[in-house]
């Protein structure tokens, strides 16, 4: 256990639909992470939180957003769902901003059908 | 853009023998460089990683290895045995944020 968690674990929705994925990074530290991983591909890093603010930003699509709150937690949001969107979101958090251990999240499996 | 080139994509050893994934980066700036290892379904978990000031890194039957100037690094797994089939990801990080590459898909035949 890496002391991230995720939820929900799976989502299943359809297409033009929004959904929400949360995530709480392991105690004290101050950065997560977003990446997708869809079937038998790479990870696609999404976005980067640093203590509430947005620091880094990867190949995130304009339907999706995100935020980190004050209890450090972090909310992805995606909408107008599509098809292609169905992949494995994975959440990741380090103590910095980055050049340090990242820890995995088990990952919300989203379904869009 | 940042990238991180990994090769090869598959790697099929024998029980017993050794496997090496080779991965370089394009960022200067990059200076922590970390492997993981994800099982199908499970999150990627952290194996071992090395900084820009240190040349060779080892745990048990794992090493990685740092090539500065070249902008490579390197896995090194000896005597492999079966469980540590799985998807092996190398990943280049500076400031911010983390690069990872494609993967590397190790099966080891028994």
């Amino acid at each position: 256990d890496s002391g991230v968690t995720q939820t929900p674990k799976h989502l299943i929705t359809a297409t033009g639909q929004r959904v929400t994925l949360r995530c709480s990074p392991r105690s004290g530290d101050l950065s997560v992470y977003w990446y997708q991983q869809s079937l038998d591909q790479g990870l696609q890093f999404l976005i980067q939180y640093y203590n509430g603010e947005e620091r880094a930003k990867g190949n995130i699509l304009e339907r999706f957003s995100a935020q980190q709150f004050p209890d450090l937690h972090s909310e992805l949001n995606l909408s107008s769902l599509e098809l292609g969107d169905s992949a494995l979101y994975f959440c990741a958090s380090s103590p910095g901003t980055g050049g340090s251990e990242q820890y995995f999240g088990p990952g919300t499996r989203l379904t869009v059908t | 853009g940042e990238n991180v080139e990994q090769h090869p994509s598959t790697l099929s050893v024998q029980e017993g023998d050794s496997a090496v994934i080779k991965c370089t980066y394009s960022d200067s700036a990059s200076n922590y460089f970390p492997w993981y290892k994800q099982e199908l379904g499970k999150r990627p978990q952290l194996i071992i990683d090395i900084r820009s000031n240190v040349g060779e890194k080892k745990d048990q039957r794992i090493a990685v290895t740092l090539n500065k100037t070249a902008k490579h690094f390197s896995l090194h797994i000896t005597e492999t045995q079966p469980e540590d089939s799985a998807v092996y990801f190398c990943a280049a990080s500076g400031t911010y944020k983390y690069i990872f590459g494609t993967g590397t898909r190790l099966k080891v035949l028994a």
